[in-house]
């Protein structure tokens, strides 16, 4: 089964400080995705990388910068913490290259709270 | 611009019910579609894929088709249980990296 990990569950961070989720995936996906889901708003992507030292901007990536070092690891990164930032933000990743890619897999969550 | 509706938002039966999850699309050019279910504070998990190309997949008490041409899914779910009560999302995809989530459909299932 592919497994997605993500470092923590639940964080809690103040303003300011600067915040770093891991992501790995034991697939060796090509693609990785972050995404922040709210009420009302529902998932929104905000960085995904095709490749290794890859990465695109998604809707809504002010704010957060990514790193993908190694195949397996993506990193999301808030510079300066905000409260607006406090949400539920999900990793994913999926097989393919270019077009093609496949089923997407979530990991289990991070809830950060940031105070 | 790809816009993805699911209706009903919220949906409550009773055990033992066939129901019927609806996923609408207005960009009919599409490559796949996945259907996940979400339990409260957890991230999603991946039911089904549909290719452009197939009209249905099926796993278990779940059965997903796909209606290019009208911009339509459904996920029918059989004789429900209560571990069904989820959130249940539908992702389309287009022709580039990123998805299109719907809202969700919230369902009950009450013993």
């Amino acid at each position: 089964d592919v497994k997605v990990t993500q470092s923590s569950r639940y964080l809690v961070k103040r303003t300011g400080e600067k915040v770093f989720l891991e992501c790995v995936q034991d697939m060796d996906h090509e693609n990785m995705f972050w995404y922040r889901q709210d009420p009302g708003l529902g998932l929104r992507l905000i960085y995904f990388s095709y490749d290794v030292k890859m990465k695109e901007k998604g809707d809504i990536p002010e704010g957060y910068s990514v790193s993908r070092e190694k195949k397996e690891r993506f990193s999301l990164i808030l510079e300066s913490a905000s409260t607006n930032q406090t949400s539920m933000y999900l990793c994913a990743s999926s097989s393919g290259r270019g077009m093609s890619y496949n089923e997407q897999f979530f990991g289990p969550g991070t809830r950060l709270t940031v105070l | 611009k790809q816009e993805v509706t699911q209706i009903p938002a919220a949906l409550s039966v009773p055990e033992g019910e066939n129901l019927v999850l609806n996923c609408s699309f207005t960009d009919s050019a599409i490559y796949n579609l996945q259907w996940f279910r979400q339990d409260p504070g957890k991230g999603l998990t991946s039911l089904l894929l549909i290719q452009s190309s197939q009209r249905e997949q099926t796993s278990g008490r779940l059965n997903a088709s796909l209606d290019k041409s009208s911009g339509r899914s459904t996920l029918y779910i059989a004789a429900s249980q209560p571990g069904d009560s989820a959130t249940y999302l539908c992702a389309v995809r287009r022709g580039s990296y990123i998805p299109t989530f719907g809202r969700g459909t919230s369902l009950i299932v009450h013993p």
